[in-house]
C-alpha cells in the first residue's frame, strides 16, 4: 500500500514571498503519478499541479513549481510570489495502479498580508 | 469548461433515513470516483466506476452503493445513516488514456450532516 506524509501541519508566508511545502511517499511502483490539490476555504478540491514520474523534468505552472526527487521519494511544492488567494489546505496526492487518489494529511497554508 | 457536477450541495438528515448523492462528471470522462472527507481530515476513497462498471472499491460502508448509469451521472446512496457518515463527499472523473494518465477533478462536494 502506499502512503502519503505531509510532516508539516501549518505554515505562514508573507505576501509576495516564497514558500515550500514537503511531502515524502513511499511507494514500490514504478509508474505512477503525483498531484498537489488546494481546498480554500470553500472546500472545493482544486488541482494545483501534476508531475509524471517517468518524467526526470520538473512541473511548472505559472507561480507553482515541484522538486521531484524519484529516488528519495520526495515531492515539494513550491509557490513563488504568494498571494492571499494562496491561503488553503494543501494535499500531496498519489496514485498509482490502483487509480485512486492517496493523500497526504495536509498542510495548512496561510498567506500573511 | 464544464467542471464536475454535484447535488445536493447540502443535505440534512436523520439518523437511520436514506440518502441519495448525484454526481455529473465532465464530458468525454469516462472513470468517476467518490470520496469522503471527514471534518479535519484528508479525503478517503470510497468507490469508482470506468464505463458503468465498478473498477476499484475502497473503504466503502456496506450501507453504502453506488452505480454508474447509461448517461456516466453516478448516485452514491447511503442507507441507515450514522452520525459518523456526516461528512463532504466528492465526486470526482477523469479521462483514462492510453497512457493510463488519471487526472481527477473533483466536483465542489455534498456536504451531508447527519442528526
Amino acid at each position: 500500500a502506499q502512503t502519503v506524509t505531509q510532516s508539516q501541519p501549518e505554515m505562514s508566508v508573507q505576501e509576495a514571498e516564497t514558500v515550500t511545502l514537503s511531502c515524502t511517499y513511499d511507494t514500490s511502483e514504478n509508474n505512477y503519478y503525483l498531484f498537489w490539490y488546494k481546498q480554500p476555504p470553500s472546500r472545493q478540491m482544486i488541482l494545483v499541479i501534476r508531475q509524471e514520474a517517468y518524467k526526470q523534468q520538473n512541473a511548472t505552472e505559472n507561480r507553482f513549481s515541484v522538486n521531484f526527487q524519484k529516488a528519495a521519494k520526495s515531492f515539494s511544492l513550491k509557490i513563488s510570489d504568494s498571494q492571499l488567494g494562496d491561503t488553503a489546505m494543501y494535499f500531496c496526492a498519489f496514485i498509482g495502479s490502483a487509480r485512486q487518489l492517496t493523500f497526504g494529511s495536509g498542510t495548512q497554508l496561510t498567506v500573511l498580508p | 469548461a464544464a467542471g464536475v457536477i454535484q447535488s445536493p450541495r447540502h443535505l440534512i438528515k436523520e439518523k437511520r433515513e436514506t440518502a441519495t448523492l448525484k454526481c455529473y462528471p465532465i464530458p468525454r470522462h469516462d472513470t468517476v470516483y467518490w470520496y469522503q472527507q471527514g471534518p479535519g481530515q484528508d479525503p478517503q476513497f470510497l468507490i469508482s466506476f470506468y464505463e458503468k462498471m465498478q473498477s476499484d472499491k475502497g473503504s466503502i460502508p456496506d450501507r453504502f452503493s453506488a452505480q454508474q448509469f447509461s448517461d456516466y451521472h453516478s448516485e452514491l446512496n447511503m442507507s441507515s445513516l450514522e452520525l459518523g457518515d456526516s461528512a463532504l463527499y466528492f465526486c470526482a472523473s477523469s479521462l483514462v488514456g492510453l497512457a493510463g494518465e488519471d487526472t481527477q477533478y473533483f466536483g465542489p462536494g455534498t456536504r451531508l450532516t447527519v442528526l
